[in-house]
């Protein structure tokens, strides 16, 4: 089945530095990428949508200079975390859709900023 | 605005019974997409299943069975013979089906399943 590989699981940084998490999908092309953030015991929070070849939709309340979006091929998303604080420790998850109708998941990354 | 609504924060099984989780969702669209995913303690979003708004037929994907009421926007989720394996939390999601590249999913806030041995 199709593959959505997310890189890394777990990154620890410190604070006001950036951070880039990758998520790719490994078997098909993805379209179209989703960028969530899911708070302990909460369901998921959709950033993002980023289409490949085109700037990236933010969800309202969500920081486009914060959280930078790249989706430069039709396998692989990025998410930049910039100047990140504590506030920003989160889980983060990407999902892909190709051509069909599924969307699939990466792993997730836990990103702790100290 | 579409809406999807999981009523139940928690529920618990016993291992080998069945459990049913529901779902509600409030659209105005007539071509849609359900889906159930699964997140395990590892945090993977795995999906259990899925159906299409269009087909009268009940998804079942062997253990797992959807009772889709689509005039009451309805779309619960049946687990049988409960194992421990499928403790998780399960989220309800729905997107539109014409969605060009807006296929965003709707999500609902999840229900916490614990299996008893």
């Amino acid at each position: 089945g199709a593959v959505v590989s997310q890189h890394p699981s777990r990154v620890i940084c410190k604070s006001g530095t950036s951070v880039k998490i990758e998520c790719r999908s490994l078997d098909f092309q993805a379209t179209t990428m989703f960028w969530y953030r899911q708070f302990p015991k909460q369901s998921l929070m959709l950033m993002a949508t980023s289409n490949e070849g085109s700037k990236a939709t933010y969800e309202q309340g969500v920081e486009k200079d914060k959280f930078l979006i790249n989706h430069a091929s039709l396998t692989l998303s990025t998410l930049t975390v910039t100047s990140a604080h504590p506030e920003d420790s989160s889980f983060y998850i990407c999902s892909a859709a190709g051509n069909g109708n599924t969307i699939y998941f990466g792993e997730g990354s836990w990103l702790t900023v100290v | 605005a579409q809406t999807v609504t999981q009523s139940q924060p928690e529920m618990s099984v016993q291992e080998a019974e069945t459990v049913t989780l529901s779902c509600t969702y409030d659209t105005s669209e007539s071509d849609y997409y359900l889906f159930w995913y699964k997140q395990p303690p590892s945090r993977q979003m795995i999906l259990v299943i899925r159906q299409e708004a269009y087909k009268q037929q009940n998804a079942t994907e062997n253990r797992f069975s959807v009772n889709f009421q689509k005039a009451a926007k309805s779309f619960s989720l049946k687990i049988s013979d409960s194992q421990l394996g499928d403790a998780a939390m399960y989220f309800c999601a729905y997107r539109i089906t014409n969605a060009g590249n807006n296929r965003k999913l709707i999500w609902g806030l999840g229900t916490s399943l614990a299996v008893n041995p």
